[in-house]
């Protein structure tokens, strides 16, 4: 059984263009995050959502718009990307109170 | 800021122990986490500290000293499949919890 999932699992585009990445867990958690890990295994986080609502923006342009339609999914949307976008994007999940986070296997992102 | 520190490399051999030593900043401190990520792979939990001591898990253990703003994770009977890189991170809470990732470490096991 899949606890958090995402798809794409590899994602190759042009400069310039949209994208989007899904994520879903069934893990019944009530909170949801969006790492972007670098070539230099750097994990940031870059958004959390708890119960469909945002809750963490860790200052990432606004390219990027994340997307929470129920408390099992969030969606990662990114606008015009850039070279710099290239990273693998990785969805987590965990009980809000709790210390403990689920990560989906990653979207390999490649914008050439 | 946040900031933690953790050494970006460790080798040790098969059925030796090795401890990774992570000391942190923060404000909001809730609590001290250890994740493993093989090459290719996400990354996995291995514990989670919120009060002071030691929390046993297997071959793996956990330290944390809120006083000191450290922490460690000691790992013993060393197996190859242990090579891959260990996260320390801290969960804090600034107006919502959030975890922040140290750089890793890389663990390489030697037969």
């Amino acid at each position: 059984d899949t606890a958090v999932s995402q798809t794409p699992k590899y994602l190759v585009t042009q400069m310039g263009n949209d994208k989007s990445i899904k994520c879903e867990q069934n893990l019944g958690h009530d909170t949801m995050y969006w790492y972007k890990q670098d070539s230099k295994k750097f994990l940031k986080i870059m958004f959390s959502y708890n119960n469909k609502e945002l809750i963490i923006n860790e200052t990432v342009p606004n390219r990027f718009s994340p997307k929470s339609p129920d408390k099992a999914h969030l969606n990662l949307h990114i606008n015009s990307l850039e070279l710099g976008d290239s990273a693998v994007y990785f969805c987590a999940s965990s009980q809000e109170l709790a210390g403990i986070e689920f990560f989906g296997p990653g979207t390999r992102l490649t914008v050439l | 800021g946040q900031s933690l520190e953790q050494p970006s490399e460790v080798t040790a051999v098969e059925g030796a122990i090795v401890q990774i030593n992570c000391t942190y900043q923060t404000s909001g401190f809730y609590g001290l986490s250890w994740y493993q990520q093989h090459d290719g792979g996400a990354p996995t939990f291995l514990s989670y500290n919120a009060l002071d001591g030691l929390e046993e898990t297997g071959r793996f253990s956990s330290f944390l000293s809120r006083s000191d703003s450290y922490g460690y994770l000691l790992l013993q009977e060393l197996q190859m499949k242990d090579s891959a890189s260990y996260f320390c991170a801290v969960r804090s809470y600034t107006g919502g919890f959030k975890t922040i990732f140290g750089a890793g470490t890389r663990l390489f096991v030697k037969a």
